[in-house]
């Protein structure tokens, strides 16, 4: 079965620092989502990704973090200077559309910033 | 400001009998739900949807009621089994690409 791919599965970064968190979504897959999950939260929406834009963001995402999809497979997430709050699980998530197909999430990244 | 509320963070069943989590919402303009399964050290595993046109949808042991006039929404699994055992998190969406999570529910099921 097709599945979402992230790496690495666990990072710790010095507070300040720049970190990329990387994922593959399904290959055939045309929207690309980061959400996250700080420990004993609820998941949380970052940013959706189609046709090589954002469509949409959320106030958690503001100028320190940006999304890129340098290649055909790959689809990134970058924290310019992390901060000890952005801790947190990362899940990436890719779908074929929108609304009703759901999402393929990834395994997840575990940032800690120390 | 949670537009999604699972009150309930745990719930545990004996095996064979009936699970049932709940979910609320409070924006009248969520128009599809989405209901996932969350194992330890995984991602979130989509399980079923329902959109506002329905009140029901079945996909073998699950099955998902949405009451919109209560904004509310269940998850019903029968025969609850010891493999269900897991966090399950509701989510709901206006049409547009953002999906609003619950809290979750960690369910136990004992055999």
């Amino acid at each position: 079965e097709p599945e979402v791919t992230q790496t690495p599965s666990h990072q710790v970064t010095q507070m300040g620092q720049e970190v990329i968190l990387r994922c593959v979504p399904i290959s055939n897959h045309l929207y690309f989502y980061w959400y996250r999950q700080i420990l004993g939260q609820k998941v949380e929406f970052l940013v959706s990704f189609y046709n090589n834009e954002i469509s949409e963001k959320s106030e958690i995402f503001d100028d320190q973090f940006s999304v890129e999809r340098p290649d055909g497979s790959n689809f990134t997430l970058k924290i310019r200077s992390t901060k000890l709050e952005d801790s947190a699980m990362y899940f990436c998530a890719s779908s074929a559309g929108q609304g009703i197909y759901g999402y393929t999430f990834g395994s997840g990244t575990r940032l800690t910033v120390v | 400001d949670q537009q999604v509320k699972q009150n309930s963070p745990s719930l545990s069943v004996q095996e064979g009998r009936i699970s049932i989590l709940n979910c609320d919402y409070t924006n009248s303009m969520f128009d599809y739900f989405l209901w996932y399964k969350k194992y330890p050290a995984e991602g979130p595993t989509f399980l079923i949807s329902i959109s506002s046109i329905k009140d029901k949808n079945e996909d073998g042991r699950f099955t998902v009621f949405l009451n919109k006039s209560a904004k509310h929404l269940s998850l019903h699994i029968v025969p609850s089994q010891p493999g269900d055992s897991a966090v399950y998190f509701c989510a709901a969406s206006d049409a547009g690409n953002q999906f609003y999570f619950g809290t979750g529910t960690s369910l136990t099921v004992i055999p």
